[in-house]
């Protein structure tokens, strides 16, 4: 079976840094993607992870680890606009398909 | 930057109509899929297409969906028979080769379908 969980919703204040955790049990794995979309918008891609370790772009950084089946999104110095669902996404063994988890919706406040 | 497109961004139907979504894959890619989303819900994958044929479906992906590619450009979702059920927005992604791992997949901007 596919499982992805991600918290529901999380706040934080503009200039912060937040930890976005998803934990994923699923029958294959061929790498895990951070998607960001903004209500109504399609999803934007953020970040690809299919090794172990930290991948670092600008502001986000994502860790993941495959025998805990963890991954994490870090914001740093949080905008009013990255206020959006970050969607964590695993790519099934034959890379044909993404399985989304239900997101989690970043409130960034003044 | 190139990118995908969708068309129409809205379509209102009645319950038992058929429906053709319509997209354009970023042109140098060889991957196409479908996702949905219901509103207030996760993404879901739909239907995956390469070499003008399916690569991988999913359980939604029942006998009233079809995908198909006409021309060069064009990637198109079809449903026969349209429910209250399928309400949703409907995403066109596409991606380059395969490498190790997986490439990255590009949305377009969705079509919502209304389904009255």
């Amino acid at each position: 079976g596919q499982n992805i969980d991600q918290p529901t919703e999380m706040t934080a204040t503009e200039g912060a840094i937040v930890q976005i955790n998803c934990t994923y049990q699923t029958s294959g794995f061929n790498g895990l993607f951070w998607y960001q979309q903004h209500a109504g918008e399609a999803p934007t891609f953020l970040s690809y992870n299919v090794l172990d370790g930290l991948e670092e772009k600008g502001r986000f950084s994502s860790f993941l680890s495959r025998s805990k089946g963890y991954s994490y999104l870090l914001l740093k110095e949080l905008q009013m606009k990255d206020s959006a669902s970050y969607l964590c996404a695993v790519v099934n063994q034959a890379g044909t398909a993404l399985i989304f988890g239900k997101g989690t919706t970043l409130s960034v406040s003044s | 930057e190139p990118e995908v497109t969708q068309t129409p961004s809205h379509q209102v139907t009645q319950m038992g109509q058929e429906v053709i979504l319509r997209c354009v894959p970023i042109s140098n890619h060889l991957y196409f899929y479908w996702y949905r989303q219901i509103l207030g819900q996760k993404v879901e994958f739909l239907v995956s297409f390469y070499n003008n044929e399916i690569s991988e479906k999913s359980e939604i992906f029942d006998d009233q969906f079809s995908v198909e590619r006409p021309d060069g450009s064009n990637f198109t979702l079809k449903i026969r028979s349209t429910k209250l059920e399928d309400s949703a927005m409907y995403f066109c992604a596409s991606s380059g080769r395969l490498t190790s791992g997986a490439d990255t997949q590009y949305f377009g901007p969705g079509t919502r379908l209304t389904v009255l």
